[in-house]
């Protein structure tokens, strides 16, 4: 079945680097990768898509990249703050189908 | 504009009852979906509503049964609640389907079964 696959360890890191969240997805090819933030106790907020034909998309301290090759899409947030701590999940979506399939997130803990 | 809205926030249940999950959302979106969000294991989709008047089975359907009671509502019912339901609950909507929507999602509701 689809799989949409997210490192499930926590990510620490110090405010002011670059964090990099990693979506591996498997047994299939999505057209479109979604990346979403969920606040604890909050639904998930919608950050940033990016289609297949497009290798990187920006927004603001956001960057996404989506390899077909490696089945893989990478999120970076620069110059972190203790503000960008959450869970990030990434979800895969194709044009026949209709629904999105999630992955079951990263936690990011940005420390000042 | 309140977005999605769902009530109720938390519930309580024994192993039998059952009970309604209500969603309603006020920006004109035609798809609408339940999820449900466990530990460890993400956003699993229950059932979703592509537009007014259909309904289709995600991942996860059994113990469910849903109504998408017109553009505005779509709702959630467990005719007969178990303990591996306890859960959060989320309703999402879009302004259409596939992929290339975002989904905007409602606060979640905590159920917990006895």
């Amino acid at each position: 079945s689809q799989k949409i696959e997210q490192n499930s360890e926590a990510l620490n890191i110090q405010e002011g680097k670059t964090a990099t969240l990693t979506c591996n997805y498997t047994n299939y090819s999505p057209a479109y990768l979604q990346w979403y933030r969920q606040d604890p106790g909050r639904g998930p907020v919608f950050l940033l898509l990016i289609r297949e034909n497009e290798k990187e998309k920006r927004k603001e301290r956001l960057k996404v990249t989506f390899d077909t090759t490696l089945k893989q899409s990478l999120f970076h947030i620069t110059a972190s703050q203790p503000a960008d701590s959450a869970t990030y999940l990434c979800a895969g979506g194709g044009t026949g189908r209709r629904a999105l399939t999630f992955g079951s997130g990263t936690r990011l803990q940005v420390q000042p | 504009n309140a977005g999605v809205t769902q009530t109720p926030k938390f519930q309580v249940l024994k192993t039998g009852q059952s009970m309604t999950l209500q969603c309603a959302q006020d920006m004109n979106h035609n798809s609408m979906y339940w999820y449900r969000q466990d530990p460890g294991m993400g956003l699993r989709l229950i059932y979703y509503s592509a537009s007014e008047g259909t309904t289709d089975k995600g991942e996860v359907p059994n113990g469910y049964n849903v109504s998408r009671l017109n553009k505005r509502e779509f709702s959630l019912r467990l005719e007969s609640a178990a303990p591996s339901q306890t859960s959060v609950y989320f309703c999402a909507s879009s302004e259409g389907d596939g992929g290339h929507n975002e989904q905007f999602f409602g606060p979640g509701t905590r159920l917990t079964v006895l």
